[in-house]
């Protein structure tokens, strides 16, 4: 079955700056692949996602992007702020599939 | 239209009673998935369900754990005979179709005591 690994497990940026998020997964049947992220007592809030027939995607200080060919994807917040502060977590699901496979998640932490 | 409600959003209970958890999905959406997440975990897959079907459930512990999504109102978690290692925030998340963008509810957390 599809097995998503994410890295880092905790992110420390200051305020400004960038941050990176990685996850690479194995089936290369997978071809939706949604990040979330969670707040301190809240569920799982849908940010951005991407479909295997496009290579980048860009929502503001948001992007995406997936490497087909090496099975990875990344996540990048451009000028982070503090309420950026959260865990995001990556997920892969195949067509046909009926489940989501979510990475172990990043706890991403932005000093002011 | 309202996200994915779930209730109770916290729930005790003491070892060898059953839990109760409830999710309205939303408006149009008749995919519900329920996840499992740990204290600094990620999110378990524990089932999928349509309409009065239970699609894959082979995420959800084969005794004690139940789920249905009846054709009239909200779908249901079910742990009989609980045991302190259910404690957990079990989250549903709901979608119109497979393979699509899911909303997640704001989790039922159990303490089991």
């Amino acid at each position: 079955g599809e097995n998503v690994e994410q890295h880092p497990s905790t992110l420390s940026v200051q305020e400004g700056d960038s941050a990176v998020i990685k996850c690479t997964y194995s089936d290369s049947a997978s071809n939706y692949f949604p990040w979330y992220k969670q707040e301190l007592g809240k569920g799982p809030q849908l940010i951005i996602d991407i479909r295997s027939n496009v290579g980048e995607k860009k929502d503001q200080r948001i992007a995406v992007t997936l490497n087909k060919t090496a099975k990875h994807f990344s996540l990048h917040i451009t000028e982070t702020q503090p309420e950026d502060s959260a865990v995001y977590f990556c997920a892969a699901s195949i067509p046909g599939g009926f489940k989501t496979i979510f990475g172990a998640g990043t706890r991403l932490f932005v000093k002011a | 239209n309202a996200g994915v409600m779930q209730n109770p959003r916290h729930l005790v209970r003491r070892r060898g009673q059953e839990a109760r958890l409830r999710c309205s999905p939303m408006k149009g959406h008749s995919h519900v998935y329920w996840y499992r997440q740990l204290p600094e975990e990620g999110l378990k897959f524990m089932v999928y369900l349509q309409k009065e079907n239970i699609i894959d459930e082979s995420g959800m512990p084969k005794e004690r754990f139940s789920a249905e999504f009846p054709k009239e109102g909200p779908s249901i978690l079910r742990i009989q005979q609980v045991v302190r290692g259910d404690s957990a925030a079990y989250f549903c998340a709901s979608s119109p179709a497979e393979n699509t963008e899911a909303f997640f509810g704001q989790g039922t957390r159990l303490t089991v005591v």
